[in-house]
């Protein structure tokens, strides 16, 4: 069963840092482009970052670019976002999510339960 | 960035009627390459990430209930639920897969 489980979630103040974790499982992990998706409270699903297989190519949404980093450990089978110059804007749930094939082309078939992550002073 | 619009934002329909949601991508999401429509859509309820129920814009999630269809082609698409039961309450979206993802706002569906 694929399992994608989300944790480092909490409260930041605004430009601060936090680093988000997902442990995956029941899937090779290592065969799969990854991406983090985020849904701000009341609103709609944003699409974040995502990362190739062996994490050459990386790309993001242009309004955390510079900001936000994900990488991957797939010998650990984890992904991580590195979140730096947190703004109130980025008070969202994080979830993790897994591509339905190898291709970065592909729905997503799979998805964490989030992590909420609030930016205040 | 390939822009999705759905229509409309809200709908509240009676029970054992029908459904239909609308998406609408600022440009094609038919791949040359393979020739098929690069949309899916997803069910999402309170407190819960979201779940696909259609993807290639017609092909059924295995496990998704018969009554859940999608159709177009192109730009212009639909998610139609064709006798709404009281646990398809949920927000709706749509999403393309032609390039960076990107998502529609979201359609709430109630009970009339």
């Amino acid at each position: 069963e694929v399992q994608l489980v989300e944790s480092g979630g909490g409260l930041v103040q605004p430009g601060g840092s936090l680093r988000l974790s997902c442990a995956a499982s029941g899937f090779t992990f290592s065969s799969y482009w990854m991406s983090w998706v985020r849904q701000a409270p009341g609103k709609g699903l944003e699409w974040v970052a995502n990362i190739k297989q062996d994490g050459s190519e990386k790309y993001y949404v242009d309004s955390v670019k510079g900001r936000f980093t994900i990488s991957r450990d797939n010998a650990a089978n984890s992904l991580y976002l590195q979140m730096n110059s947190l703004r109130a804007e980025d008070t969202a749930v994080y979830y993790c999510a897994r591509v339905s094939s190898s291709s970065v082309y592909r729905n997503f078939a799979y998805w964490g339960q989030g992590t909420l992550v609030t930016v205040s002073s | 960035d390939i822009v999705m619009t759905q229509s409309p934002d809200s709908l509240a329909v009676s029970l054992g009627e029908r459904a239909t949601i609308n998406c609408r991508s600022s440009q094609s999401v038919l791949s040359g390459s393979n020739n098929r429509n690069h949309l899916a859509w997803y069910q999402q309820k309170p407190g819960q990430p979201p779940k696909v129920l259609i993807y290639w814009a017609s092909t059924r999630e295995s496990g998704v209930p018969d009554r859940f269809s999608g159709s177009g082609s192109g730009t212009d698409f639909t998610l139609t639920i064709s006798s709404l039961q009281a646990e398809d309450v949920a927000v709706y979206y749509c999403q393309q897969y032609y390039s960076t993802p990107t998502f529609g706002q979201g359609t709430k569906l109630e009970i009339k």
